[in-house]
C-alpha cells in the first residue's frame, strides 16, 4: 500500500510570510499532483509533476518533485489571504491516487 | 477546459431511502470516473473506480451492494447511496480522467449528503 505523508496538517500564518508544505513517501511515483480544497467545493488541480527533481512555479507558488519520485515540496512565497484553502498533494500509482492527509493553511491579514 | 459536474450539490434525505448522485464530464471523455467520500477536516477517501461499460472496482471496506456505481457512458458515471442512514451523511465527490489520454484527475464540485 503506498502512503503519503504530508506536514505540516495545520498551519497558520500572517499575510506576508513564506511557508512550505512537504509530501513524502517510501514509494515512488509516477507523477504527483497537488490540489487546493475551499470548503465545500472539490479539489482544484494547481499542478502535476512528472520528471524527478522538477521544479514548477505557478505565480507565488514553487513546486518540486524529489529526484528520486518519492518526495514533493510546495513553497508559497509572501501568502496572502486568498491562498487560505486545504492543501493536497497526491501521488499517481497507474490511474490511482493516493493523497496526502491534507494540510490546512489559514493567512491571517 | 476539463469540468467536471456533479447534480446535485446538496441533498436532504431521509433514513432508509436512496439517493442518486450524477457526476459528468462537460468537456472532455471521461475513460475512468473515481468516486470519493470526505470528511471534515480530512483528506479524501476512495470509495471506488469505475471505468465505462466496465464492473466498478471498490475500495476493501466500501460496501458495493449500498454504494451503486454505474459508469453508463463516457461523460457519466452515478453513485446511488442505497438505504440511506445517517453515518452515510457526508461529502461525496467524484473525479474524472482521461482527458487528452493524460492521467490527472480532475474533480466535481461534490455532493453533501444528509441523512436524518
Amino acid at each position: 500500500t503506498q502512503l503519503l505523508e504530508q506536514s505540516p496538517q495545520f498551519l497558520s500564518i500572517q499575510e506576508g510570510e513564506n511557508l512550505t508544505v512537504y509530501c513524502n513517501s517510501s514509494s515512488v511515483f509516477s507523477s504527483l499532483q497537488w490540489y487546493r480544497q475551499e470548503p465545500g467545493e472539490g479539489p482544484v488541480l494547481l499542478v502535476t509533476v512528472v520528471t524527478g527533481g522538477e521544479v514548477k512555479k505557478l505565480k507565488r507558488l514553487t513546486f518540486q518533485f524529489g529526484d528520486a519520485r518519492k518526495d514533493s515540496s510546495l513553497h508559497i512565497t509572501a501568502a496572502q489571504p486568498g491562498d487560505t484553502g486545504l492543501y493536497l498533494c497526491a501521488g499517481a500509482g497507474g490511474s490511482r491516487l493516493t493523497f496526502g492527509e491534507g494540510t490546512q493553511l489559514t493567512v491571517n491579514p | 477546459g476539463a469540468v467536471v459536474s456533479q447534480h446535485p450539490s446538496w441533498v436532504i434525505c431521509k433514513s432508509g431511502t436512496s439517493v442518486k448522485i450524477e457526476c459528468r464530464s462537460l468537456d472532455f471523455q471521461a475513460t475512468t470516473m473515481f468516486w470519493y467520500r470526505q470528511f471534515p477536516k480530512q483528506s479524501l477517501m476512495l470509495m471506488a473506480t469505475s471505468n465505462e461499460g466496465s464492473k466498478a472496482t471498490y475500495e476493501q471496506g466500501v460496501e458495493k451492494d449500498k454504494f451503486l456505481i454505474n459508469h453508463a457512458s463516457l461523460t457519466l458515471s452515478t453513485l446511488t447511496v442505497t438505504s440511506a442512514h445517517p453515518e452515510d451523511s457526508s461529502f461525496y465527490i467524484c473525479s474524472a480522467s482521461g482527458r487528452e489520454g493524460r492521467y490527472e484527475q480532475y474533480f466535481g464540485p461534490g455532493t453533501r449528503l444528509t441523512v436524518t
